[in-house]
């Protein structure tokens, strides 16, 4: 089946610093790759749409600057948490839809921010 | 009103019984739908997909009501390692997730 690999799984950064989280696609092309934050005991959000060759969408609410996604290939999208403080500790999960009726996620990353 | 409800629960059920969880939708156009399992600190897995004519998986059954706008997931004969939070999704111009409905089986 379709499989989607995010690195890394988890990650403790300094307040201040940036952190890079890869998102994959290792059997297919995904021209388009999804980006959801999760906190505790709440749903997945959708952060913004990644889409290869052009500009992220992000949902109303979330900074474009803090949280840059690059799609450069049809098999990697990246998320990078710039200048992260303590509030930005979260599940981050990458996702793409292999065809129309499947929908794969990451494994997700969890990042915390000291 | 959001996209997709769903009852957080907590379900706490003995072994052996038979839950049930529903969804409710808002977009009637909405054109996929599925259950998706997340295990504490993972991704969610697909659990099964839901069809207008109803599908069976073993011990899972999950329908679909389009007049409604709702979709359930039965389990039966519930075990151990069923625990886990259920997510209801549906498509529509995207993926909408409910926020799962949390499941513990006790011996």
């Amino acid at each position: 089946g379709a499989v989607v690999s995010q690195h890394p799984s988890w990650v403790i950064c300094k307040s201040g610093t940036s952190v890079k989280i890869e998102c994959r696609s290792l059997d297919f092309q995904a021209t388009t790759m999804f980006w959801y934050r999760q906190f505790p005991k709440q749903s997945l959000m959708l952060m913004a749409t990644s889409n290869e060759g052009s500009k992220a969408t992000y949902e109303q609410g979330v900074e474009k600057d803090k949280f840059l996604i690059n799609h450069a290939s049809l098999t990697l999208s990246t998320l990078t948490v710039t200048s992260a403080h303590p509030e930005d500790s979260s599940f981050y999960i990458c996702s793409a839809s292999p065809d129309y009726y499947g929908y794969t996620f990451g494994s997700g990353t969890r990042l915390t921010v000291v | 009103r959001k996209e997709v409800e769903q009852d957080p629960g907590p379900f706490n059920v003995p072994e052996g019984a038979t839950v049930a969880f529903n969804c409710t939708y808002s977009n009637s156009a909405s054109q996929s739908f599925f259950w998706y399992r997340q295990d504490c600190r993972k991704e969610p897995k697909l659990l099964m997909s839901v069809y207008s004519s109803g599908n069976e998986d073993g011990r899972f059954t999950a329908q679909l009501n389009r007049a409604s706008q709702y979709i359930s997931l039965l389990i039966r004969d519930s075990k151990l390692s069923d625990s886990a939070t259920y997510l209801c999704v549906v498509r529509g111009n995207q993926f909408y997730f409910g926020t799962g409905t949390s499941l513990t089986v006790i011996p």
